[in-house]
């Protein structure tokens, strides 16, 4: 398995500022994974961060407004830019565990953010 | 990836089974059906993964028919920490854990 930290696990900010979401993995990963859980709603993958190489975004989700960081097979961030009160959300890391089938991922505990 | 099908929430009693039946028409042959549990303020857990037949661990079975156009997770014996959100997911297997969730079903467990 993996053990996924997220940081911060809720914050408050104001429209217009932008927050950054930490994500650490306990193990070394190849793919990690972001996701957004809107209030009541089912999880929306944002993008695929792949060390080394440039994220790949989902439809409907661009990299002005979400980029992202994967400078190790450990880390990595996502940064909501220039937010709006429609980004609050539970924002959520996922990795596949080293030695498991790919269909089981694991999740962190999510960034509850409201933006106000 | 195949879109999936779920009733959108069920109720059931302690100490029941629970069957909740997913619909994946579109499968492909690589596709691998997945099940997930998540709690409110907690990110979604691996329940139990099938290709075809039946797959069974130590949470839950899976049962899958021959078509694979559906699936049917079962609880046996629910209790109160069993309400939850369960998602179906329809996910290629080696393709490193992208996962596409559906709306999911709202399983309630009344005493």
């Amino acid at each position: 398995s993996a053990v996924i930290s997220q940081k911060p696990s809720r914050d408050i900010c104001q429209r217009g500022t932008s927050l950054t979401i930490q994500c650490q993995v306990d193990s070394q990963v190849t793919m990690m994974f972001w996701y957004r859980q809107q209030p009541g709603q089912s999880l929306t993958l944002i993008a695929t961060a792949n060390q080394g190489s440039e994220a790949t975004y989902e439809s409907g989700f661009v990299i002005d407004k979400f980029p992202i960081s994967r400078p190790n097979l450990t880390f990595s961030t996502l940064t909501v830019s220039n937010m709006s009160p429609e980004d609050s959300s539970i924002y959520l890391c996922s990795v596949t565990g080293a030695g498991v089938m790919n269909t089981e991922a694991f999740f962190g505990q999510g960034t509850r953010l409201t933006v106000v | 990836l195949a879109k999936t099908t779920q009733p959108i929430s069920m109720d059931s009693y302690e100490g029941q089974e629970v069957n909740i039946t997913c619909s994946h028409n579109n499968i492909a042959t690589n596709d691998y059906i997945t099940w997930y549990q998540q709690f409110p303020s907690q990110g979604p857990r691996f329940i139990i993964q099938g290709y075809k037949t039946k797959v069974t661990n130590e949470v839950a079975s899976l049962f899958i028919p021959a078509d694979r156009k559906s699936s049917t997770l079962s609880l046996p014996r629910v209790s109160l920490s069993d309400t939850a959100v369960y998602y179906c997911l329809v996910a290629i297997y080696n393709q490193g854990g992208k996962l596409i969730f559906g709306q999911g079903t709202e399983l309630s467990v009344k005493p």
